[in-house]
């Protein structure tokens, strides 16, 4: 079955400061992997995505993620951080499979200060 | 863009009171998917919904029911509302042909049970 572990619940940053929330996955087969972001009181927005190809991933807002299929993890991850990046973070996976839902990892609340 | 909208962002019922939470898309995707939000719980799935008429149970749908009558409308009913039922209420599409399973969410219900 599968499965996701955020290994960090809270990350409190700097401003301008590099940051990294982890995830890793179990799945017995290949998979999709998902980052989405929730500011506070809304819904969920798409970061960016895993589907094939490099592994490397380019998201909104200067994110980036990249999938190590070794390691089964999706790190997330921003060189600076700015104020408006305070927000919980969702990891996710599906399987290659027409349909299947989307697993989530239980969040990391990320919080930027000044 | 994909557009999910949900009915109500916040709502207050009464236990015992019936409740139906309806989400609407726009991008005539196939699969639409029930979630509720906890601190701490991250998302879990309740009901989600392949085509038209059908519905599957995910993780946690004890208390709760589902339609679809239309590919682009999907409700949640709680039959009888009970004070553990207090939640954020997020409903999601995608299309597996279209995107390959990405899900689009809605703002989300804030429903609190009195």
């Amino acid at each position: 079955a599968q499965s996701v572990t955020q290994l960090d619940s809270q990350v409190p940053v700097f401003e301008e400061a590099p940051v990294e929330l982890r995830c890793n996955y179990s799945s017995s087969v290949s998979v999709y992997l998902f980052w989405y972001v929730q500011y506070p009181n809304q819904g969920l927005q798409l970061l960016l995505k895993y589907l094939s190809g490099s592994t490397l991933v380019k998201g909104i807002n200067g994110f980036e993620a990249e999938f190590n299929k070794s390691q089964t993890s999706f790190h997330l991850r921003k060189p600076s951080v700015h104020i408006s990046d305070t927000a919980e973070y969702f990891c996710a996976v599906s399987e290659f499979q027409a349909g299947t839902a989307l697993i989530f990892g239980k969040g990391t609340t990320l919080s930027v200060s000044s | 863009d994909v557009k999910v909208t949900q009915s109500s962002r916040y709502l207050v019922k009464r236990t015992g009171e019936k409740v139906f939470l309806e989400c609407v898309q726009d991008m005539d995707h196939e699969n639409m998917f029930w979630y509720r939000q906890d601190p701490g719980l991250g998302l879990r799935l309740i009901y989600f919904s392949y085509d038209v008429k059908m519905k599957e149970k995910g993780d946690i749908p004890e208390g709760y029911s589902v339609s679809r009558e239309k590919k682009e409308r999907f409700s949640l009913i709680l039959e009888s509302a009970s004070t553990n039922q207090t939640s954020m209420y997020l409903c999601a599409s995608s299309s597996f042909l279209r995107g390959l399973g990405t899900q689009y969410f809605g703002p989300g219900t804030r429903l609190l049970v009195l």
